[in-house]
């Protein structure tokens, strides 16, 4: 059965303090992995697509790698407004749907 | 570029009343989605559409849960009737590729408590 599995649940840290969120999945053939980040009161919003083991994407503070059995987001110097829920998900190539972790709530004390 | 619209924001309801949900897509968008967020959780999709056609609905209680995407474009989420384990967070997304791996485009949600 596809999974994905996150953790922590929650992270508190200082600012400036650098850590990295998980994202362990099972999926029969992985199509894309999926990070999105998710404000109180909003939908998700898209980051990054990963597609294959060793593939690595950034984006200001965050960097985002892959390898066949999980995923991590890099938060380096992280900002408070860095603060939200990341959110991982899989597609498996035999099918469109997206399977969703239950998130990581990063918070981000100045 | 307006994003993903969605009314209403919030809806507070009786149980067995029923309630409806309106979304509009990015321009363009072919593919829309329908999922429901309950606190903690992460995004559980009920219903996807390819234009006009819904193409998977496996996880649509149809019992109680409606949904239709006239000409394509704007999409509505019916609920009738209500129950008190429908209290989530309803979110449409939309993609302009049928696989959504250049992302989905989400919009606010709509917020329904059931009393």
């Amino acid at each position: 059965e596809d999974q994905v599995t996150q953790s922590p649940e929650a992270l508190r840290l200082q600012e400036g303090e650098s850590s990295s969120l998980n994202c362990s999945y099972t999926v029969s053939g992985l199509r894309g992995l999926f990070w999105y980040r998710q404000d109180p009161g909003k939908g998700p919003e898209f980051l990054f697509t990963l597609y294959s083991a060793g593939e690595e994407k950034e984006k200001e503070r965050l960097k985002a790698t892959l390898t066949k059995k999980e995923s991590f987001l890099h938060i380096t110097a992280p900002k408070p407004e860095d603060s939200a829920t990341y959110l991982c998900a899989v597609q498996a190539d035999s099918n469109y749907q997206l399977i969703w972790g239950a998130g990581t709530k990063l918070i981000i004390k100045p | 570029e307006a994003g993903v619209v969605q009314s209403p924001r919030y809806k507070i309801i009786e149980k067995k009343q029923p309630v409806a949900f309106w979304c509009n897509p990015i321009s363009g968008h072919n593919t829309l989605y329908w999922y429901r967020q309950n606190l903690g959780q992460g995004p559980e999709l009920l219903i996807r559409y390819e234009n006009e056609e819904a193409v998977d609905d496996s996880q649509l209680p149809k019992d109680r849960f409606s949904a239709e995407r006239l000409k394509g474009v704007d999409s509505t989420l019916k609920i009738q009737p209500a129950e008190l384990g429908d209290s989530a967070v309803y979110l449409c997304a939309s993609s302009s590729a049928r696989t959504g791996l250049y992302g989905y485009t989400f919009g606010s949600g709509t917020r329904l408590t059931v009393v």
